[in-house]
């Protein structure tokens, strides 16, 4: 119940392409929802969040759309750019429980 | 600056050896976590401490220790009876009680055994 599932587990595309990840949770006490974008030999640095009141937030280049019903929730990358190349983790967790994390995508934009 | 600092960035064990990793926050975080990445397998939670001199296991605690004598520090011993030690650590910090909001990564520790 506290697992998190996230596809693809690696992704290229082109420059202004639109990557998307996806991500599924079974456990319906999750109410936070963030994205993480890891560059390699570094910590992952929050990208964006979202929470179950709403189904889609947008933050500059990035979306997260989200599905209560279906339990899922992605992360769409508008106008993809070669600083984007990363690993991107999904995670979730509830109140006062720490984040359960999805295994990763890694994301390659080519040039 | 407020942040995570750990140390070493890199980090040499030979068989048989315990090894410390360090982790010292200056953000005012009651909770601090420790996490694994291996390729593929994303982030595994080892151990995590809400509140000084307190702390409890997480997904994969075998073969590691942990103390939390301080509110900043809460250093990692991967010890000889952890034996795939090989990967890339790092811990984190939030405030007690948020859930997931507001996690605060450090650069992490790679560690490899020779």
């Amino acid at each position: 119940q506290q697992q998190v599932k996230q596809s693809p587990q690696s992704l290229i595309v082109q420059k202004g392409g639109i990557p998307i990840i996806n991500c599924a949770y079974e456990n319906t006490a999750f109410d936070y929802f963030p994205w993480y974008q890891q560059f390699p030999g570094k910590g992952p640095a929050l990208l964006i969040a979202i929470r179950p009141d709403v189904s889609e937030k947008k933050e500059g280049r990035f979306t997260i759309s989200f599905n209560k019903s279906a339990k899922q929730f992605s992360l769409h990358i508008m106008d993809s750019q070669p600083g984007d190349s990363a690993t991107y983790f999904c995670a979730a967790s509830s109140s006062a429980r720490q984040l359960t994390f999805g295994s990763g995508t890694q994301l390659t934009v080519l040039p | 600056d407020g942040g995570i600092t750990q140390s070493p960035k890199y980090l040499f064990r030979k068989e048989g050896q315990n090894v410390t990793l360090s982790c010292e926050q200056n953000l005012n975080h009651d909770a601090m976590y420790w996490y694994r990445q291996d390729p593929g397998q994303g982030l595994r939670l080892i151990y995590y401490s809400q509140i000084v001199n307190d702390f409890q296991k997480g997904d994969i605690a075998e073969g590691y220790s942990v103390s939390r004598e301080k509110k900043e520090s809460f250093p990692l011993t991967v010890t000889s009876a952890q034996k795939n030690p090989t990967a890339f650590y790092l811990c984190a910090s939030t405030i007690a009680g948020q859930g997931g909001y507001g996690y605060t990564f450090g650069s992490g520790t790679r560690l490899t055994v020779v």
